[in-house]
């Protein structure tokens, strides 16, 4: 079946440092892969999507860039602020399998110290 | 503004309730879910449900128990079965495969 596996956390981080959380996926067919974060005690929200390979999402200084060769879609953001410190979640969706239904990573919990 | 919404925001159970947990989206998704999320962990998916009067059951559905009876609709109830009920849980929706997941702000069951 489907699986996302995120690099472990958590991740400390000073203000404006430059910010890598890895992702990689096994899935059936192609996927649709998304990043979502999470503010405590919240609910996800959707960061950025992209749903074909090479295709590069992108929001609030977040990008991630959907590499097919390597079944990867790491997350970067060049200057991290504090208001970053969050959970975030990689996740793909495919019609194929799991009946369309999403399958997430563990989460890699990000803190932005000032 | 379409969303989900869920409620309560709080909630409490005694040790041998039954408790319901609402869920309501306007978005006019098919598909719906309920995940449980313990601190520090990731999703694990309770039920789900791609039609109204139908459901699934996901990797943790015991103890659980759900409806559909609406579209707008998915109510879960924790029952006294669960043995380790006090979690936040969270709903969601999506129109269906290869579409993104829209999150409810969650409720935080605590058995007293």
């Amino acid at each position: 079946g489907d699986s996302v596996t995120q690099m472990e956390g958590p991740v400390t981080l000073s203000e404006e440092a430059f910010l890598t959380i890895n992702c990689t996926y096994t899935a059936t067919g192609y996927p649709s892969l998304f990043w979502y974060v999470q503010y405590p005690g919240e609910g996800l929200q959707l960061l950025l999507k992209a749903t074909k390979a090479d295709d590069k999402g992108s929001n609030k200084g977040f990008e991630a860039t959907y590499r097919k060769e390597t079944t990867s879609f790491h997350l970067e953001k060049g200057s991290v602020q504090v208001s970053d410190s969050a959970v975030y979640f990689c996740a793909l969706s495919s019609a194929r399998a799991n009946a369309g239904k999403s399958t997430f990573g563990d989460g890699t919990t990000l803190t932005v110290k000032p | 503004d379409g969303g989900i919404t869920q409620s309560p925001k709080y909630l409490f159970r005694k040790e041998g309730q039954n408790v319901t947990l609402s869920c309501e989206q306007n978005l006019n998704h098919d598909a719906m879910y309920w995940y449980r999320q313990d601190p520090g962990q990731g999703l694990r998916l309770i039920y789900y449900s791609q039609i109204v009067n139908d459901f699934q059951k996901g990797d943790i559905a015991e103890g659980y128990s759900v409806s559909r009876e609406k579209k707008e609709s998915f109510p879960l109830t924790v029952t006294s079965a669960q043995k380790n009920p006090t979690a936040f849980y969270l709903c969601a929706s999506q129109e269906g495969g290869y579409t993104e997941a829209f999150f409810g702000q969650g409720t935080r069951l605590t058995v007293v």
